[in-house]
């Protein structure tokens, strides 16, 4: 069974730069879409943006300016980075993927990972 | 943008069955997936396009979608169900998947 591991600061100051990695295992990169989503406290979700195992990306329009998803196949890890951070990005921040097709349900999830935003 | 519009709560009895709404402009000709997430932990996927469940996934757990609301069913009802629930669709007009605003199913 795929297992996602997200690791990374769980404090960010603001205008500087988060970044998060998800750790694979049980499975390869192989084949499906991995995705960022978070959930500020008490609110509902939001898809930050998605890789497929062949590099192509796609970003909420609402972050697109500042999002970055890479893959390491390597590692089987794939990775976010969003710039410029302020207080409303504050959030849990989960790695997850879609086994049934880029618009299919978020299969498997990450524990999630809490990142601050605050100086 | 697309807007999913889910009732913020709903309580029922054990052993009743609790019927959690997602409302939707049409949202009966999207793929609609349901997650269950308790307090602490990661959504997990309870139904995928509309009414698959995944392994592992209770038969009294059950989902419809038609014209304009989408329904997750819970049949049943126990006290470990009490929780919030979220539907998920993908937007088509901004290209992306979005969350409804999820509902809280309290079991009195």
């Amino acid at each position: 069974q795929v297992q996602l591991q997200e690791s990374g600061p769980g404090l960010v100051k603001p205008s500087e730069t988060l970044s998060l990695t998800c750790t694979v295992s049980g499975g390869s990169l192989g084949g499906y879409y991995w995705s960022w989503i978070r959930q500020p406290p008490g609110k509902r979700p939001e898809w930050i943006g998605y890789i497929s195992f062949s590099g192509t990306t796609k970003y909420n329009p609402s972050l697109r300016s500042r999002v970055s998803i890479s893959l390491d196949t390597s590692k089987n890890q794939f990775s976010l980075r969003l710039s410029s951070v302020t207080a409303a990005d504050t959030a849990i921040y989960y790695c997850a993927t879609s086994i049934g097709g880029a618009h299919g349900g978020f299969d498997y999830w990450g524990q999630g990972t809490l990142v601050a935003v605050s100086s | 943008s697309y807007v999913l519009t889910q009732p913020p709560s709903v309580s029922v009895a054990p052993g009743e069955t609790a019927r959690i709404v997602c409302g939707g402009n049409n949202i009966g000709s999207k793929s609609v997936h349901w997650y269950q997430q308790r307090p602490g932990q990661a959504p997990v996927l309870v139904i995928y396009y509309d009414s698959n469940r995944p392994s592992g996934i209770p038969e009294r757990i059950s989902g419809s979608n038609s014209g304009n609301t989408a329904t997750l069913v819970i049949s049943r009802v126990e006290a470990g169900d009490e929780a919030d629930y979220y539907c998920q669709v993908w937007d088509s007009s901004s290209d992306h998947p979005i969350f409804g605003g999820g509902t809280k199913l309290t079991v009195l």
